[in-house]
């Protein structure tokens, strides 16, 4: 069975610092997709990354990197610089399936950017 | 390019009764997957179809049953609602483009309560 842990579940920054949320997952396949979700106080999902099993390296989009491991089977996300706007529920994922389909989600971390 | 759309947003029921909610893809996406967001279950997935054709569904009874059209567009139904059933549905398409996957974009949700 697939299991997504997010430790931490709330967070609070002062805007401009940097932050990381820590994901944590387990699987048996050695095929999967691991994903991030933002998701506003507006409630509306935002997908913000996929990424394969077979793909190590680290991304960066703007002030938005993340770091997969899968010697420690974890799959971090930081954000640079935060702010205000960035206060939102975050969401790690995995699939075994590959794709979007039976995705297992994490229960979130809240993040609060105080400004 | 419209986004995903979803209606009714908002929607109250009583037990017992039986709801349909409808999600409107982005033009052109194949693949429309449904979700359900409670405060103590958090994220789970419900189903995923393509091209009319449900592709996995998640831990969840048989009252949950869902289609789509030969244009694209999904209705998910739950037959005797429950109490447990109060919940934001989200809906969320992407294009499943060949050789990879495209971007998945999630609608607004329809937030059901059962009383």
């Amino acid at each position: 069975a697939q299991k997504v842990t997010q430790a931490q579940t709330e967070i609070s920054v002062v805007e401009k610092e940097d932050v990381t949320l820590d994901c944590v997952y387990e699987t048996r396949d050695t095929t999967y997709y691991l994903f991030w979700y933002k998701q506003p106080p507006s409630g509306e999902l935002v997908f913000l990354i996929r990424r394969n099993s077979f793909d190590e390296q680290n991304e960066i989009s703007g002030r938005y990197s993340w770091n997969f491991q899968k010697s420690t089977s974890s799959f971090n996300f930081t954000i640079t610089a935060s702010q205000v706007v960035d206060s939102a529920v975050y969401f790690c994922a995995l699939s075994e399936t590959g794709g979007y389909q039976k995705v297992t989600f994490g229960i979130g971390t809240k993040l609060q950017v105080i400004p | 390019k419209a986004g995903v759309t979803q209606t009714p947003r908002y929607l109250i029921k009583t037990r017992g009764q039986q709801v349909t909610l409808s999600c409107s893809p982005i033009s052109g996406h194949r693949s429309v997957s449904w979700y359900q967001q409670t405060p103590g279950q958090g994220l789970q997935f419900l189903f995923e179809y393509f091209s009319e054709t449900q592709r996995n569904k998640g831990n969840f009874p048989g009252r949950f049953s869902g289609r789509q059209f030969s244009n694209s567009r999904s209705e998910m139904n739950v037959s005797t609602l429950e109490l447990g059933d109060s919940a934001l549905y989200l809906c969320a398409s992407s294009a499943r483009l060949a050789g990879g996957l495209d971007t998945q974009y999630f609608g607004p949700g329809t937030r059901l309560t059962v009383l």
